[in-house]
This record gives C-alpha cells, structure tokens and sequence, in this order.
C-alpha cells in the first residue's frame, strides 16, 4: 500500500484563497517531502520537512508535520490560478532510506 | 538549461519489443533514480543508483534494467514490454544518496505506451 495518502484528492478553490492538503502515513518516517506537479510534466520539490522539526515556511507555503498523528499539511496562502497542479507528498523510511513512498497527489484547481 | 532530461517524451511500442529510455542529469549529482506513475497518478520508485551501488525496488520485474555508462546518465532498459508497462517513467536526480535527506530534481517524464 501506499505510504502517504492525500487529502482531499481534488480541491478547488478561488484565487486569492488558501488551499490546504493534508498527508497521511502509516509509518515511522526520516523525511517527508512536498512536490508539485503541473499535468504532463515531471515533480518539482517544494518543501522537505525532516522528522524532528514540526513547521516549516517557504513563501507562501507552510508545511506542519505531526509524528504523533502520523500527518503532515501544505498550505498555500493567497493562491493563483498558477499554482493549479497536484501536489504530492513523500515520505522515507528510517530503517531503509532508500524505502520512498508517495501518495496519489491532491489535484488543486484555482480559479481565476 | 535543462538539470534532468529524458528522452524520449513519448514511446509507443508493440507488445514484447525491447526499448530503452534514456536519462542524463547536469547537476553533478551522485544518486539516480527511475520512478513509475501510473494511471492512478502514484509514484513508485523502481531503482535508486548510486555510485555502483544499485538498489532495486524488489517488486520490479526483471525485464527492467538500469544501466549506467557514467556518473550523469542512467538509462532504463525494458526487455519484452507487457501492456501493464504503459505509465510514464521519471527519472531523477539528488546529491545525497538515498531517501528524502535532499531535493529530487526530476525529469519531465517519458510517457510509454504499449500496445
């Protein structure tokens, strides 16, 4: 099965709004990293988020991770109508690093 | 310039022939990896390669094959495609070896598809 999970698997929002996706794993992690993807081209990272530190910020992003509900979010503050693409999180094991697992991504809409 | 390319963008290919995808990355990375997405959108890593070390996903089929000439370039070799191999392919790319520790930089992706 898959290691982290989306949620919501769709999402659609007007610009200007805040968007956020939540994570979901069933393990123990090393890293849990953020990427976006736009249709048809590959994943570009966002945000890594290692296992001891709980928030973290890149522009208009936030990312939180909680250990203890084996859960991680990614905000978007005031959106646009570019940042529509799906968003995925991964994670790693800390018995075998080389385990990484990604989920099926949250599809994002903004509407202009 | 382009830090992880992949070519071909597209393959269409007959069942059981033998193709190959090439990836070349420019960013002077140690690790390599090759990544399969399916219709359902998740991402599964097939194999990560680093410095002759090679790790393989143990659910990938044998029929695949990575091969690497040199340190910027690892190739994915697909022996007797299966109608289940249509997805599209990623290759990728990080400094540190292994996991999530560093930043993947992905290619654009080869879209195979088998018929």
């Amino acid at each position: 099965s898959q290691q982290g999970e989306e949620d919501p698997q769709a999402l659609s929002i007007q610009e200007g709004e805040n968007a956020t996706m939540n994570c979901s794993y069933k393990t123990s992690i090393n890293n849990l990293q953020w990427y976006r993807q736009n249709s048809g081209r590959g994943l570009v990272h966002l945000i890594l988020i290692r296992s001891n530190e709980r928030e973290k910020h890149s522009g208009r992003l936030r990312v939180t991770l909680d250990t203890s509900k084996k859960s991680s979010s990614l905000l978007i503050t005031a959106s646009r109508a570019a940042d529509t693409a799906s968003y995925f999180c991964a994670t790693d094991a800390p018995y075998n690093n080389n385990d990484m697992r990604f989920g099926a991504g949250t599809r994002l809409t903004v509407k202009p | 310039d382009t830090a992880v390319s992949q070519t071909p963008k597209y393959l269409v290919t007959q069942m059981g022939n033998d193709k190959s995808i090439k990836c070349e990355q420019n960013l002077g990375h140690d690790t390599m990896y090759w990544y399969k997405q399916d219709s359902k959108k998740f991402l599964k890593i097939m194999f990560s390669y680093n410095n002759k070390e090679l790790i393989i996903n143990e659910t990938v089929p044998n029929r695949f094959s990575p091969k690497s000439p040199d340190k910027a370039h690892l190739n994915l070799h697909i022996n007797s495609l299966e109608l289940g191999d249509s997805a599209v392919y990623f290759c990728a790319s990080s400094q540190v070896a292994g996991g999530l520790a560093d930043t993947q930089y992905f290619g654009p992706g080869t879209r195979l598809t088998v018929l």
